[in-house]
């Protein structure tokens, strides 16, 4: 089991908007981070801090929170954003960072 | 420019220890708000974090695997080495070295990583 929750998969047809959810308790008062990794590819940060994009990211992806719950949208979704996505969160206390178990992404 | 290369067996034997390196560039192990890790995914699984080393050499390691892992950092080649005894077949995973970025509030995220390194355990 994880820390943190997410949905194991996702389907958006393309132009549509995609929500990613992340839940746990260790979210209320840490920042979130999310990752997309593509099939065969190491994992790329594309929100962090919440809802801070990377240079390069494009604005189409966005990031909340609300209490336990962060949400990673994913506006206007193309073939080429069918990836895992993961949530973060760094265990302040622990010093031990948390991954969510990853939702795969499809694109009809 | 930001880069992070792992390198190290591919292939390993049960009950063997894995040694692997994270060569990086681009970034200075001295500073503070900078740091790396090491990170496994087993093939169609989720990422699983392995160990942490700061920039003042403070180590953390999964709880789970804490006395099979040993991480240390060589400022002066750029590299950050990961040891990990007893391999198992259950240890075939992809293993990845990233670069840890910490915003002013303390929270950390990994912004850059490696290529990755798919290690295969079996004899």
């Amino acid at each position: 089991s994880y820390v943190l929750t997410q949905p194991p998969s996702l389907s958006v047809a393309p132009g549509q908007t995609a929500r990613v959810t992340c839940g746990g308790y260790i979210i209320g008062g840490n920042s979130v981070h999310w990752y997309q990794q593509r099939p065969g590819q190491a994992p790329v940060l594309v929100v962090y801090d919440d809802s801070d994009r990377p240079s390069g990211i494009p604005e189409r992806f966005s990031g909340s929170t609300s209490g336990n719950t962060a949400t990673l949208t994913i506006s206007r979704v193309e073939a080429g954003d069918e990836a895992d996505y993961y949530c973060q969160v760094w265990d302040s206390a622990s010093e031990h960072p948390e991954f969510g178990g990853g939702t795969n992404l499809t694109v009809l | 420019q930001v880069t992070l290369k792992e390198s190290g067996p591919v292939l390993v034997k049960p009950t063997e220890t894995l040694t692997l390196t994270c060569t990086v560039s681009g970034f200075s192990f001295s500073n503070g708000r900078l740091s790396v890790s090491w990170i496994r995914q087993p093939p169609g699984k989720a990422l699983e974090w392995l160990a942490h080393i700061f920039s003042n050499d403070e180590k953390f390691y999964s709880t789970s695997l804490k006395n099979r892992l040993t991480i240390s950092k060589d400022t002066s080649k750029s590299q950050v080495v990961l040891t990990m005894t007893s391999m198992d077949p259950v240890d075939t995973a992809t293993y990845y070295c990233a670069r840890v970025s910490r915003n002013p509030e303390g929270g950390k995220y990994f912004d850059y990583w490696g290529q990755g390194i798919l290690v295969t355990v079996s004899s």
